[in-house]
């Protein structure tokens, strides 16, 4: 099974629907993240999570919003989708830094979102 | 603020041709570097990391090197594959803020 997994793997909507997008790990990891891929512009980040209680806004988040349910869990929901927000989201995980050890990511598959 | 900027693509290559995909960052601090893949209809991977200056990350025949004075980490490798096709972003992650920066990918076309 894999580590991280996303819900659902697509899905099209309409412009002012609300959308959450989950993502469940099983890594056992405290940090959780939110991209959304762009074509030509790469990933940038939506918002993370350092553990339950903490969230943070990244790069991008104005039009998003998230929630920690649990360690494992953090979804991400789009109150009032617009087309300028299809792009393909994907969720991330990491352990703690700690001593020289680095931030690696390890990432979900994708969630492609269509806006219409 | 910190960013990553990597040569624009698409590069396509025969098979057992020499790959370059240049990465260079701006930071304020001293980040980690990272090469991460991601395949066709898939998440992204890590491939490679360097932590420090001058330290080299190396993975599956691809390499990249740390260098804190031409501020890069390009990724080569010696012979590619035709399952080398994929797209290929450098990161950087400033251990200060966590804060992780991708660049913009580069598609890499491998033929036979």
């Amino acid at each position: 099974d894999a580590d991280v997994t996303q819900t659902p793997r697509n899905r099209i909507t309409k412009t002012g629907k609300r959308i959450m997008l989950e993502c469940s790990q099983t890594k056992g990891h405290d940090r959780m993240y939110w991209y959304r891929q762009d074509p030509g512009l790469g990933l940038r980040l939506i918002y993370y999570s350092f553990d339950v209680k903490d969230i943070n806004k990244g790069e991008i988040s104005d039009g998003y919003s998230v929630s920690r349910q649990a360690q494992a869990k953090f979804s991400l929901s789009l109150e009032s989708a617009i087309p300028n927000q299809t792009a393909l989201y994907f969720c991330a995980t990491s352990d703690l830094p700690s001593g020289t050890s680095t931030d690696t990511q390890y990432f979900g598959p994708g969630t492609r979102l269509t806006v219409l | 603020g910190d960013s990553v900027t990597q040569m624009e693509g698409p590069v396509t290559l025969s098979e057992e041709a020499f790959l370059t995909i240049n990465c260079t960052y701006t930071a304020t601090g001293y980040p980690s570097l990272f090469w991460y893949v991601q395949y066709p209809g898939e998440g992204l991977q890590l491939l490679l990391k360097a932590t420090k200056a001058d330290d080299k990350g190396s993975n599956k025949g691809f390499e990249a090197t740390y260098r804190k004075e031409t501020t890069s980490f390009h990724l080569e490798k010696g012979s590619v594959q035709v399952s080398d096709s994929a797209v290929y972003f450098c990161a950087l992650s400033d251990q200060s803020n966590n804060d992780m920066r991708f660049g913009a990918g580069t598609r890499l076309t491998v033929k036979p």
